[in-house]
């Protein structure tokens, strides 16, 4: 069975501290990997997504990496600021042509000033 | 810039009621699909449509219908509430072809109570 571990479960860090989300995956064959990012009360917003061949991608204070091999990613958040408070969600898509896909049951991320 | 819109954003039912909830999508994706949401879990497929007449089943699909008649459109009827179907409940749309297809854009969600 496809399947996505996130942990830590929960974090909790001061502002302007960095932090690093981790992703485990045994979805096979991969197509590709999301990170998400959920605000209480609202829907999750795509941060990042990377295919086989990346190994890193930024989007601002938001870093991921893959490693393919290994099956793992990770979001390393910079400098962190009250409103990265929130849910992270990581995302496995299938690499069939029917590739659905799988979601991780988040991190919980609170950033304390 | 509307996006994906989800009404009603709150809603409370009885046992055994009937109500659909509206998703709508302005981006002209193909793709759009139904989750659940519950509490320290992550997100579960309902049911997903990859074009105008087209649905079928995801991981959780029993107790709810959908139907595609526009690519616009796909609500989500619950035939019988039922209190294990409380819970927050999003629509997400994506394009079928190209990168773009894997970035998946969510509603706001609805929240429902079933007594």
């Amino acid at each position: 069975k496809n399947q996505v571990e996130q942990s830590p479960q929960s974090l909790i860090i001061l502002e302007g501290k960095n932090c690093t989300l981790q992703c485990n995956y045994t979805v096979s064959p991969f197509s590709n990997l999301r990170w998400y990012k959920q605000d209480t009360g609202r829907g999750p917003v795509s941060l990042t997504i990377m295919t086989f061949s990346e190994n890193t991608k930024s989007n601002g204070r938001y870093t991921a990496t893959l490693d393919a091999d290994t099956k793992q990613s990770s979001l390393h958040i910079t400098a962190s600021q009250l409103s990265d408070s929130a849910s992270y969600i990581c995302v496995v898509r299938g690499g069939t042509n029917a590739g659905k896909s799988t979601f991780g049951d988040g991190t919980t991320l609170t950033v304390k000033p | 810039n509307a996006g994906v819109t989800q009404t009603p954003k709150f809603q409370v039912l009885k046992t055994g009621q009937s109500m659909t909830l509206q998703c709508a999508q302005d981006m002209n994706h193909e793709y759009m699909s139904w989750y659940r949401q519950d509490p320290g879990m992550g997100l579960r497929l309902i049911h997903y449509s990859v074009g105008a007449g087209i649905t079928d089943q995801g991981e959780v699909p029993n107790g709810y219908n959908v139907s595609r008649s526009t690519t616009e459109d796909f609500p989500l009827r619950l035939l019988s509430a039922a209190p294990s179907q409380t819970s927050v409940y999003f629509c997400a749309s994506s394009r079928t072809s190209g990168i773009a297809k894997n970035i998946q854009y969510f509603g706001a969600g609805t929240r429902l109570s079933v007594l």
